[in-house]
């Protein structure tokens, strides 16, 4: 099946910092999400971008679907931003199954 | 936000006692998921529906049956718990059509097999 690397593993990050996580997977897909874990455990919808760039406040991300990767920007972080950051593609073979990354723990410090 | 309910969000169980997971939703929405959410794992599907009474296996299946007999609940059933499931079970909804797909994610329930 299709993989789906994300990295780095974990960020350490000062409030007003900027930062780039990378997704990156191994077939072609339908689509991508981000999501954004909060320390409560809530799934929170960041973006669904199966291609091309897509902006939200602070945050924004790229997915270049021909060479398989996405990339979501965070600028000016804020405490509130600390969590996990999840990738999830929709495989071209398999409609609606979504894989997941492992993720990205993000801590931001004050 | 979509509107997704988990019952029960916590439960205790022991091994070998039989356990069933709600998701309920008001958008309507054709697809149901179930996920569930280990350490170092991200999320790995269990089952999902893409109608009432029709489902499908995920990645993760063994161990677990849904079933749907309306548009509004999918529930998830461990016939036989086992420490192995001890997990945060996560069910998601979308509303598909062609290729878009965007899944919303429920509260999740935190279930611990002793």
């Amino acid at each position: 099946g299709i993989q789906v690397e994300q990295s780095p593993p974990d960020l350490i990050l000062q409030e007003g910092a900027n930062s780039t996580l990378r997704c990156n997977f191994s077939d072609s897909v339908n689509n991508l999400q981000w999501f954004h874990q909060n320390p409560w455990g809530q799934l929170i919808n960041l973006f669904y971008i199966p291609s091309g760039t897509k902006q939200n406040g602070r945050l924004s991300a790229t997915t270049v679907a021909t060479e398989r990767y996405s990339l979501l920007y965070i600028s000016s972080s804020q405490t509130t931003d600390s969590g996990v950051y999840f990738c999830a593609v929709d495989p071209t073979d398999s409609w609606g199954k979504l894989q997941f990354g492992a993720g990205t723990q993000v801590v931001v410090t004050p | 936000d979509a509107g997704i309910t988990q019952s029960p969000r916590h439960k205790v169980t022991e091994t070998g006692t039989p356990v069933t997971l709600r998701c309920h939703q008001t958008e309507n929405h054709r697809y149901m998921y179930w996920y569930r959410q280990d350490p170092g794992h991200g999320l790995r599907l269990i089952h999902y529906s893409y109608g009432v009474k029709d489902t499908d296996k995920g990645e993760v299946s063994d161990g677990y049956s849904v079933s749907r007999s309306k548009t509004e609940d999918f529930l998830l059933t461990l016939e036989s718990a086992t420490s192995s499931q001890t997990s945060v079970y996560f069910c998601a909804i979308s509303d598909g059509g062609g290729s878009y797909n965007e899944q919303f994610f429920g509260p999740g329930t935190r279930l611990t097999v002793l």
